[in-house]
């Protein structure tokens, strides 16, 4: 059973544009969320995050919106920038979900000049 | 700070091998995690160490075994590999147990043959 579901596996959206990436989690426990982008061949790296007692937070280009009920959250670049192209994973955890990790299985972005 | 670092970047094995994998966190932190990425399975948490003590273990079988070293390295051990072992393998850190956000070394490409 996936807890966290990253549903579109891939977006494309042209340079200067907003993208929008859509994750759910099942997992009551999660309290804390995060994402992360990853090239081929690297590692994640950590974009953004945010704590279930807030629904939105934001870092220059990049907001993550929480919608608790909904059991929701996006991720909004604006502008898209070409080297914004990656594959995206959101993540969640929390104390009462093992403090690790969980992954959704990731949507890659294509932004076109 | 330097990243986190992981050793070796590429590695190719028989089946019913053992490989070793080594990590080095970020300095300062002293949790360090330890991920495996598949096509078929995505991002999945493997094992947790934090004052060289396994906190938290994924869904792995008993082949998957780590340890941390009182400098807060750690090193992953995969015994009698099979070919559904091939994967990347990403280790992980963050300052302590009660941070989310974890920063990501480069990765292990393992080849299981």
């Amino acid at each position: 059973d996936q807890q966290v579901k990253q549903n579109s596996p891939s977006l494309s959206v042209q340079e200067g544009r907003i993208s929008i990436l859509n994750c759910d989690y099942t997992n009551s426990m999660f309290d804390y969320f995060l994402w992360y982008k990853k090239y081929p061949a690297e590692g994640p790296t950590f974009l953004i995050s945010i704590s279930s007692i807030k629904d939105k937070n934001e870092d220059g280009r990049f907001t993550v919106f929480l919608n608790k009920s909904a059991k929701h959250l996006s991720l909004h670049i604006v502008p898209s920038q070409p080297g914004d192209s990656a594959v995206y994973f959101c993540a969640a955890s929390g104390n009462n979900a093992g403090n690790m990790l969980t992954f959704g299985g990731g949507t890659r972005l294509m932004v076109k000049p | 700070k330097a990243g986190v670092t992981q050793t070796p970047r590429y590695l190719i094995k028989t089946r019913g091998q053992q490989v070793t994998l080594s990590c080095s966190p970020i300095s300062g932190h002293r949790s360090v995690s330890w991920y495996q990425q598949t096509p078929g399975q995505g991002l999945q948490f493997l094992f947790e160490y934090f004052s060289e003590t396994q906190r938290n273990k994924g869904n792995f079988p008993g082949r998957f075994s780590g340890r941390q070293f009182s400098n807060s390295r750690s090193e992953m051990n995969v015994s009698t590999l099979e070919l559904g072992d091939s994967a990347l393998y990403l280790c992980a850190s963050r300052e302590w147990r009660g941070t989310y956000e974890q920063y990501f070394g480069p990765g292990t490409r393992l080849t299981v043959t």
